[in-house]
């Protein structure tokens, strides 16, 4: 199975703040790979896939980028919605694997 | 606008079967794509079961073994988990999901770009 780290697994932003997150995968998934955002008790709801493309309705703060095994989601001038935990995963090959999340907190 | 529910037992016994159904409203399973359950729990993060296509096809990951069973049922909208002998281990969020596939000339990518609610199953005698 291809394995997907997450990093960081926590950070604490403001309203307003840059921030950006990272995945690696242990062997090259080309551009197959997708970023989720959970809120508490809700389902995950895709933000991004492969690698780039914005979801519809997704907002512009959002971006990734990235190809191979070093991807990340960057999120510009966050807003009170956006704390949430974020997941990558890769679509590249069965079994789909995850990473194991990054909490984004209110500072 | 495409909808998934997932139904079934909220408790199930040690080594027994855990099933549960995800009801898809908006889209016809039969017009194509996978569709999948997945689960999430605080031990293990998110991991995906598996998938089936219309036709009955599927695919599952290894580390469930033997113990699943993804089938579809084009005439009520539906497809179904079956998960045997199951262990506290197994207690968890449960998710169905529709695997999309996006295109762009001859490329093309996969992700679950609609998801149910999620159904907590708790395994305990």
């Amino acid at each position: 199975d291809i394995r997907v780290t997450q990093s960081p697994s926590s950070l604490s932003a403001s309203v307003g703040d840059r921030l950006s997150i990272t995945c690696r995968t242990s062997q090259s998934v080309g551009t197959s790979l997708n970023w989720y955002e959970q809120k508490l008790g809700k389902a995950p709801r895709l933000l991004i896939y492969a690698a780039s493309t914005l979801q519809s309705g997704v907002p512009l703060r959002f971006s990734g980028s990235g190809s191979g095994t070093d991807f990340t989601l960057t999120i510009t001038s966050l807003q009170p919605e956006d704390f949430a935990t974020y997941f990558c995963q890769q679509s590249y090959s069965q079994p789909y694997v995850f990473g194991g999340g990054t909490r984004v907190h209110i500072k | 606008q495409v909808q998934l529910q997932e139904s079934g037992p909220g408790l199930v016994k040690p080594s027994e079967i855990l099933s549960l159904t995800c009801a898809v409203s908006g889209y016809s399973i039969s017009s194509g794509y996978y569709w999948g359950w997945l689960r999430q729990s605080p031990g293990k993060g998110l991991e995906w079961i598996g998938n089936v296509y219309h036709t009955g096809s599927a695919y599952y990951n290894p580390s469930f073994k033997s113990r699943v069973t993804i089938s579809v049922d084009t005439s009520n909208n539906q497809f179904s988990l079956r998960l045997t002998s199951v262990t506290a281990a197994d207690s968890a969020v449960y998710y169905c999901a529709r695997d999309f596939t996006f295109y762009s000339g001859v490329a093309s990518w996969d992700a679950m770009d609609v998801w149910g609610q999620g159904t907590t199953v708790t395994v305990s005698s």
